[in-house]
């Protein structure tokens, strides 16, 4: 059964780069046509699409946080990691990484069918 | 900015029925699939519908999604205390060179 386990650190310092790693076991990153992805959801807020990576290492952003985010996949070690820079307090949520999707005959389907347990992630000094 | 907007609460006694609606546009739910996802307390969210109206293995058959035009739909039949959640629609958007949106989020309270 196919799981996913986020890790990183829980604080981070404003102005700083906030990373965080997902770790993918009970199936390959690389078999399958499937996009990963990373999610945010502040406390006691809604929920809120960072970006996606395809297996291939093609990613799509947030807009409104493009600038700010790196999204990157290490097959060999079957992970996928996020990067974050310039973080402020508004940055303080809970990160989850999940599987975001599939193409099929070429067409891209988005959903997020598998979830890890979300890593809280503070920005303070 | 999510641009799918939900009720922010719906309520029903066990054993009803309780709709869930989502309204977007013609660039996201107009002319992409919709998924729907249920969050429990303290935990992630958990996939319940996607591309519309399909149901993941183990999804039980109280849940049913539809879409129509710009509106999605996510009903729960026979309602169970264990409902008790926070729903979200979400689906891709093709403004602003793409990007996927979740909606406002409903809460489901089982009286």
């Amino acid at each position: 059964q196919l799981q996913l386990q986020g890790s990183g650190p829980g604080l981070v310092k404003p102005s700083e780069t906030l990373s965080l790693t997902c770790t993918v076991s009970g199936g390959s990153i690389s078999s399958g046509s499937y996009y990963w992805g990373w999610i945010r959801q502040p406390p006691g807020k809604g929920l809120e699409w960072i970006g996606n990576i395809y297996y291939s290492g093609s990613t799509f952003y947030n807009p409104s946080l493009k600038s700010r985010v790196t999204i990157s996949v290490d097959t060999s070690k079957n992970q996928f990691s996020l990067k974050l820079s310039s973080v402020t307090a508004a940055d303080t949520s809970v990160y989850y990484c999940a599987r975001t999707g599939i193409a099929i005959f070429g067409v891209a389907y988005y959903y997020m069918d598998v979830w890890g347990k979300g890593t809280t992630v503070t920005v303070s000094s | 900015q999510s641009v799918l907007t939900q009720p922010p609460s719906a309520s029903e006694t066990p054993g009803q029925r309780v709709t869930i609606s989502c309204s977007g546009s013609s660039s996201n739910i107009g002319s992409k699939s919709v998924s729907w996802y249920q969050q429990l307390p303290g935990t992630a969210p958990k996939l319940l519908i996607y591309r519309n109206n399909q149901r993941p293995s183990g999804v039980p058959d109280r849940f049913s999604g539809s879409k129509s035009g710009t509106s999605a739909s996510l009903a729960i039949s026979g309602l169970q205390s264990e409902d008790e959640a926070d729903y979200y629609c979400a689906a891709w958007d093709d403004s602003l060179n793409g990007l996927y949106v979740f909606g406002t989020g409903t809460k489901v309270t089982v009286l």
